[in-house]
Parts: C-alpha cells; sequence; structure tokens
C-alpha cells in the first residue's frame, strides 16, 4: 500500500461548475477525514466518516459541498456551482481507530483553482 | 471545542542550530493527543511527533522533542541541529475524545533555515 492517494493533484474549474475530487485510503483504515487548506492557514476541518457512516460536518460545509464514502472504502467530495472562495488544498487523510493517539495519514491534496 | 495557537507565523534559523516552535492549546478533554506535523512546499502533511495528555515524559523522535508543560497548555516542537531540509511549514494539531475526535490545526509556523 503506498499511502493516501488524492486525485487529481490539480483542477482549474471555471466559477459555476462542478467539480468532484476523489480520495483513497491506506485500506485497512476505517476513518477518512476531508480538509480544506487556504494559502497560510492551516487545514480546516470539513467532514469525517467511520466506515460508510459520515459522523460529522463541519458549519463550512454549505449546501454545495457533499461527500460520499459508498462501501467504506474510497471516498468523493464534490463542490457544485464553484465559486472564487472556493480556491483551496483540499486534504484528505485516514486512521484506523478513534483513539486519541490515532495518527492522520495525509494524502499529497487536490489544489483546486477557480477562475 | 478545541483551539490550537501557534503564534510564530515565521521563524529563521542558522543552520545546526536549535529551534523552538511554540503551540498551546484549549481543551475541556481530559483525555487528548498532540501531535506535530510538517508540511514541505509539496504540500503533503508529514506526521512528525505525538503526545499523550497522560504521558509523564516529554516524547522524543530522533532531532524532534516535544516540551509538554500540561499546566501551561503548551506543547511546544524543538528541533535540535537544524538541517536545510527542516525549512518548511510546521503544524501543531490535537485530537480529543468523544465528539472531538477529529484533529485540529493551529495556524502553522514557516520554518527557514539558513546556511
Amino acid at each position: 500500500d503506498t499511502g493516501v492517494s488524492q486525485n487529481p493533484r490539480h483542477k482549474i474549474t471555471k466559477r459555476g461548475q462542478n467539480v468532484t475530487f476523489r480520495c483513497d485510503p491506506i485500506s485497512e483504515h476505517n476513518r477518512l477525514y476531508w480538509y480544506r487548506q487556504t494559502l497560510g492557514q492551516g487545514p480546516e476541518f470539513l467532514t469525517y466518516f467511520q466506515n460508510e457512516a459520515q459522523l460529522e460536518k463541519s458549519r463550512l460545509l454549505s449546501d454545495r459541498f457533499s461527500a460520499e464514502r459508498p462501501k467504506g472504502s474510497f471516498s468523493t467530495l464534490e463542490i457544485q456551482r464553484t465559486e472564487q472562495g472556493d480556491s483551496a488544498m483540499y486534504l484528505c487523510a485516514s486512521s484506523q481507530g478513534r483513539a486519541v493517539n490515532t495518527e492522520a495519514f495525509f494524502g499529497q491534496g487536490t489544489r483546486l483553482t477557480v477562475v | 471545542a478545541q483551539k490550537i495557537t501557534q503564534t510564530q507565523p515565521g521563524m529563521f534559523v542558522q543552520e545546526k542550530e536549535a529551534v523552538t516552535l511554540d503551540c498551546t492549546y484549549d481543551t475541556s478533554d481530559q483525555s487528548y493527543g498532540l501531535f506535530w506535523y510538517k508540511q514541505p512546499s509539496s504540500g503533503e502533511m508529514i506526521f512528525l511527533i505525538y503526545q499523550g495528555s497522560y504521558d509523564e515524559q516529554n516524547a522524543t523522535e530522533g532531532r524532534y522533542s516535544l516540551n509538554f508543560q500540561k499546566a501551561r497548555k503548551s506543547a511546544n516542537l524543538v528541533i535540535s541541529a537544524s538541517q536545510l531540509g527542516d525549512s518548511a511549514m510546521y503544524f501543531c494539531a490535537m485530537r480529543g475524545n468523544f465528539g472531538n475526535e477529529k484533529l485540529t490545526f493551529g495556524t502553522g509556523t514557516r520554518l527557514t533555515i539558513i546556511p
């Protein structure tokens, strides 16, 4: 297993278009997290899954954002009607378990630019 | 709610010197974990070191050590003998318990090592 994989690495889209990102976690990990990171800031939590169940969504996640994790494997994050403010790095992380010492492994991110 | 504060936006350090990156946190959880991640310009978040709230000894991992002062709610990262490859963004993060299980990040410190 080569770690957490995110595709695409870069996405340029026109304002108003829909985009979808994919995250493939480490295979035995039951938890999957999505974060958004804007320039010069730390990652901000968006949502997370335990297996296929979406357990928490941030208030940052507007109605235009939706995430799925069918069958508890890969996950997709869709942004509808993109806005320039959606331009950011979208990071995916996975972990096994819920203990406080559980390390989260991150992918290399998808950088979204909305023009 | 959990909060991480990193008050040093940027630091410049001479190669081979030691550097301390500051991190303070706030949580109502009794059990929590503190993490440091490194983010080079490539974007990937690299786990460096972990400290549990009940750990009596400060964590160490090679050139990294964590100066944990529970009463002051601080978890500073110390890098000894800095190298040019240490130049990156550094993020402090925490994970709590029962509803605070996601990682919460600070705003980061950009470390630049000067040859």
